[in-house]
């Protein structure tokens, strides 16, 4: 099974900051990564697919980065609605499908 | 408008069945995979079984293995869960995804999910 571990657990930033989230995979994924978000009571919204391809309607604030072990989630800009908990996903060889831990952005 | 909306969870003595199910709306259900993923109060999300559009595959997580069986109705666009010998640990809302728009294993549309509660 490849555990993906993310970092920070919680990023504090304030509005307009530049956020930066890791996720690093315990072996290598190639570039079949994906971030989602999630509000609290909300279902998961796909962001990212295969490491840095924006989903459908996703605003270009959001940009991915990475292959093989490591991998960035950017959020060049936060805007309010953006404070809210993020997973990583990887699908190179499953089954087990599975999620990194999940980082809160938090408002400062 | 695209849509997943889950039933039957509810709360079941450990030991016990129940029966989730996923009604599919706005897209052709027949021609996507399908998976349920849950997620335990407070935690992150678990993976938990996958169907191709056929049925023709299905895949298990270790910690459901044997006890949960997965299905689907094409002509009904409904996928389900079956959960049998359920334990405490299954204590979670249980969300149903769609699988292969953006290429297989990647979850582009989420239901809000469905409460199973498992306690004596």
């Amino acid at each position: 099974e490849i555990v993906l571990t993310q970092s920070p657990a919680t990023l504090s930033l304030s509005p307009g900051e530049r956020a930066t989230l890791s996720c690093r995979a315990s072996q290598s994924v190639s570039t079949y990564l994906a971030w989602y978000q999630q509000k609290p009571g909300q279902a998961p919204r796909l962001l990212i697919y295969d490491a840095s391809n924006r989903a459908t309607g996703i605003p270009a604030r959001f940009s991915g980065s990475g292959s093989g072990t490591d991998f960035t989630l950017t959020i060049s800009r936060l805007e309010p609605e953006d404070f809210a908990v993020y997973y990583c996903q990887q699908r190179n060889k499953w089954p087990p499908l599975t999620f990194g831990g999940g980082t809160k952005v938090e408002i400062k | 408008e695209v849509q997943l909306v889950e039933s039957g969870g509810g709360l079941e003595q450990p030991g016990g069945s129940l029966r989730l199910s996923c009604a599919a709306s706005g897209f052709t259900f027949s021609s996507y995979g399908m998976h349920w993923v849950r997620q335990a109060p407070g935690k992150g999300l678990e993976w938990v079984s996958y169907i191709s559009s056929s049925s023709s595959a299905m895949y298990f997580a270790d910690s459901v293995e044997g006890r949960f069986t997965i299905s689907r109705d094409n002509a009904k666009n409904s996928l389900y869960l079956q959960m049998n010998s359920l334990r405490a640990e299954d204590t979670a809302v249980y969300k149903c995804a769609r699988d292969g728009h953006y290429g297989s294993a990647v979850f582009d549309i989420w239901g809000q999910g469905t409460m199973v509660t498992v306690s004596s």
